[in-house]
Order: structure tokens, then sequence, then C-alpha cells
């Protein structure tokens, strides 16, 4: 079945250390986005990329890193700089128009700082 | 910035009754608007899109648009306990290709 794979479920970071969130997708998308969720408070977008080996900054980008190597795959590095990491980390993709007809959504990952 | 925005909640209906979600949107260019569903703890789920004018039904959903008034609302007919979740209303940017999400509707159906 086609779909957005997103790894780990739960995730802890100690302070002052990397971590990555893996984002994978056989849904044949050319696009791929990041986006954070807090308590009570929609999505923010991080970072997005519509073809591989391009991505542009969200709104939200401070503290973050991607990379865009294979159309399948979109990884998200929560760096040491980004001071307020908990939160619900969603991956979306969608057809290189596709903001035109949605998201596909994966299960997401939830990070806390420890 | 641009915006979308709806009330935060919760609202609360019987079961059977009509759900009314409403979002408004400051991006007037705006041409696709987008409805998901959120359960507790769970990724958002695409349940409608609409681009034109007027009403778009699905089964028991109906999304209503009125671009003149930037204003989009979801109605569920029939709300069901299962309909109980966070309704997000998000809308595709004029420039851009992407999506800005509104803060979310808590719906929380009483049997």
């Amino acid at each position: 079945d086609g779909g957005i794979t997103q790894s780990p479920k739960y995730l802890f970071r100690k302070e002052g250390q990397n971590v990555t969130l893996s984002c994978e997708q056989n849904l044949n998308h050319d696009a791929m986005y990041w986006y954070r969720q807090d308590p009570g408070q929609g999505l923010r977008l991080i970072y997005y990329s519509q073809i591989v080996n391009d991505f542009q900054k969200g709104d939200i980008a401070e503290g973050y890193s991607v990379s865009r190597e294979k159309k399948e795959s979109f990884p998200l590095t929560v760096t040491s700089a980004q001071k307020n990491p908990t939160a619900f980390y969603l991956c979306a993709s969608s057809t290189r128009s596709g903001a035109l007809y949605g998201y596909t959504f994966g299960s997401g990952t939830r990070l806390t700082v420890v | 910035q641009k915006e979308v925005e709806q009330n935060s909640g919760p609202l609360s209906v019987p079961e059977g009754a009509i759900a009314s979600l409403n979002c408004t949107y400051s991006d007037r260019g705006s041409q696709s608007f987008f409805w998901y569903r959120q359960y507790s703890g769970k990724s958002p789920e695409l349940i409608m899109f609409i681009y034109s004018n007027g009403d778009k039904e699905d089964g028991r959903f109906t999304a209503q648009l009125n671009k003149a008034s930037q204003y989009v609302s979801l109605l569920i007919r029939d709300s069901q306990p299962s309909d109980s979740a966070t309704y997000l209303c998000a809308v595709k940017e004029t420039s851009y290709d992407k999506v800005i999400f509104g803060p979310g509707t808590s719906l929380s159906v009483i049997p």
C-alpha cells in the first residue's frame, strides 16, 4: 500500500543533542513538507521541498535542517540550536501541484526533550 | 502574514444533530480550501476540499465557500460520536505551493 512512513514514533532528546526524524514515501509524490504541531495549536511549516536536491525554509526553520537527496526521502534534523523542540512533528507529501488537492500525512513523530 | 482563523471550541453537539464548523482566511486570492480531521494523538486526514463558491457535498459532510466574505465552513449532518475530533481548516497560499493551517476546532459529539 502507498503511504508515508515516519520513524520513530516517539523520540527523546537530551539537551544539546541533534536528532534526525525519518520520512519516507512511496506515493511517487514530488513535494514533501515538515510541520510542527504544539498542543492546542495548528500546524506550522518548518521546511518544504518541491523537487529532489531543492528545499525552502518555512515559517519556523531556525534550529532545523533538511536534505532531499532522493524523491522518496525527506529527513528532518532537529539541532541543538532549536531551544524548544518538544512537539509533534508531521511529514506530508503531495503531487507537484498537489497543494491544490491536499496533502497526505505520515503518522507523526512525538519528540520530547529530557 | 497570511492567516487562517477558527473558533477553538470545544463545540459540543448531541448525536444526530448538525455540527457547523467555521473558518475565515486573510489571503483574498486563495483558490483552494481544505478540511482535515485529526483524532487525538493522530495525524490529520483530508476529508474535504473545495475550490468554487457554493456547496460541495460528500456523504454526511458539506463544505461551503464564500470567497467574497473570505469564509469557508464544514457541516456534518447526523453527527456521530466517532466524529469527535479536531477539525483543521487549511488554505493554499496564492503565491506559493504550500498551505496554511488554522488552529483547529475541537468537536465533541455527545451520545
